[in-house]
């Protein structure tokens, strides 16, 4: 089993400010890490995943994740937010394995930034 | 983007009555999934599908069930809609290639009242 914690429900941040949304997941085997957002009234969409290799990873937005196994922990970190950056992101991890892809998501943090 | 849609995009519903939500895909994906999600408790997986007329459950599957007679079409059926069920419903695809990322559609309102 497996399960995802996304402890700050809300982070309100003044814009040009730094942000970090913090992640810790619990899991018996080796998972795959993701972080996704989701922007008002859509769907989820990809920000940046860690399968493998270099533990620090990044969007094509500004933001990066590094996967900490001794901490369990996969935060979310962006030097500069702007106002665009305005959504609820999630968490999520899947145990390693080829095919469907049982995904725990984290309850989500909504980050506002304010101008 | 994937090219998943979803049909009704809003619907509200009386109690008891059977509710159908359509996901409808371009991608050729594999792998499809029913989730639901919630205030204060993120997406639950509800069923899932790894081909055409396989199925199996999630984690909330209880009064849901699922068909995918075609590669492109998943359907999700409330045979009896309680208000339990109100919720905002997503569909995702993933394709049967290593990169994992799953894809979501624009979700479905669904308010039984």
């Amino acid at each position: 089993a497996q399960s995802v914690t996304q402890l700050d429900s809300q982070v309100p941040v003044f814009e040009e400010a730094p942000v970090e949304l913090r992640c810790n997941y619990s899991s018996s085997v080796s998972v795959y890490l993701f972080w996704y957002v989701q922007y008002p009234n859509q769907g989820l969409q990809l920000l940046l995943k860690y399968l493998s290799g270099s533990t620090l990873v990044e969007s094509i937005n500004g933001f990066e994740a590094e996967f900490n196994k001794s901490q369990t922990s996969f935060h979310l970190r962006k030097p500069s937010v702007h106002i665009s950056d305005t959504a609820e992101y999630f968490c999520a991890v899947s145990p390693h394995s080829g095919g469907y892809q049982k995904v725990t998501f984290g309850t989500g943090t909504k980050l506002q930034v304010i101008p | 983007d994937a090219g998943i849609t979803q049909s009704p995009r809003h619907k509200v519903t009386e109690t008891g009555t059977p509710v159908t939500l359509r996901c409808h895909q371009t991608e050729n994906h594999r792998y499809m999934y029913w989730y639901r999600q919630d205030p204060g408790h993120g997406l639950r997986l509800i069923h899932y599908s790894y081909g055409v007329k396989d199925t199996d459950k999630g984690e909330v599957s209880d009064g849901y069930s699922v068909s995918r007679s075609k590669t492109e079409d998943f359907l999700l059926t409330l045979e009896s809609a309680t208000s339990s069920q109100t919720s905002v419903y997503f569909c995702a695809t993933q394709s049967s290639g290593q990169n994992y990322e799953q894809y979501f559609g624009p979700g479905t309102r669904l308010t039984v009242t």
